[in-house]
């Protein structure tokens, strides 16, 4: 079974640019969640979409930050304008029955 | 609130030895409790869960962890460290919010160093 994709895998911008993460879940898994991960702690929920609907987006910096899934399968995640402290690695991950979750690669951006 | 510790930022053991990674939980009702293992540049990976029944619960790549409830723990433990064990541990747990729907709250993280 494929994993989760993730792309890109690295980005580099500068600050009050705009940037756009893509994420393919596991076939069928109707659950997906796009997460901030910052170097040294662990990983921040920023939104939770069960199919199309979002259930989740409380921690989602609605100013900047933007995220959609049409269709129920993909996703995008974009930021707009950068600040130099989104700089994180932003994970997707995708989840079959909300118990278990499996992560993509994630990708790392780097906002100079 | 709910939250998740991980006291140990960093966890040193020579291969061979028995390694225990610390966890402790702060949530109502409950838990549902995850260990997951993120290697450089990867993404996290699952390694074990605790939902129901047996406090001793066997994961990936000979890892297992103990829940205890009284002292609101979910230490990760191996009987043998590798040197390819060593990565980043998280330790997490479910919580519900309206709706009925779930979330995980993960704690920083503990970096697991096994040396030869």
């Amino acid at each position: 079974e494929a994993g989760v994709a993730q792309s890109p895998r690295y980005k580099i911008i500068e600050k009050r640019q705009s940037v756009a993460f893509w994420c393919n879940p596991i076939s069928g898994h109707a659950t997906l969640y796009w997460y901030q991960q910052i170097l040294g702690q662990g990983p921040k929920l920023l939104i939770q979409f069960q199919n199309n609907g979002v259930v989740d987006d409380s921690q989602l910096p609605k100013d900047r930050f933007s995220a959609e899934r049409l269709k129920g399968v993909d996703s995008t995640l974009k930021i707009q304008p950068a600040k130099l402290e989104d700089s994180a690695v932003y994970l997707c991950a995708s989840s079959l029955d909300g118990i278990e979750q499996y992560f993509g690669p994630g990708t790392r951006l780097t906002v100079t | 609130a709910q939250s998740v510790a991980q006291p140990e930022d960093q966890v040193n053991v020579a291969e061979g030895n028995p390694l225990t990674v610390k966890c402790t939980y702060s949530v109502s009702g409950n838990p549902y409790l995850f260990w997951y293992v993120q290697y450089p540049n990867r993404g996290l990976q699952f390694l074990l869960k605790y939902i129901t029944g047996d406090n001793l619960v066997k994961g990936s790549y000979g890892f297992e962890a103990e829940f205890n409830k009284s002292q609101t723990s979910f230490h990760l433990k191996k009987p043998s460290a590798l040197v390819s064990d060593s990565a980043l541990y998280f330790c997490a747990v479910r919580v519900r919010f309206s709706g009925g729907y779930n979330k995980l709250i993960f704690g920083a993280g503990t970096r697991l160093a096994v040396h030869p």
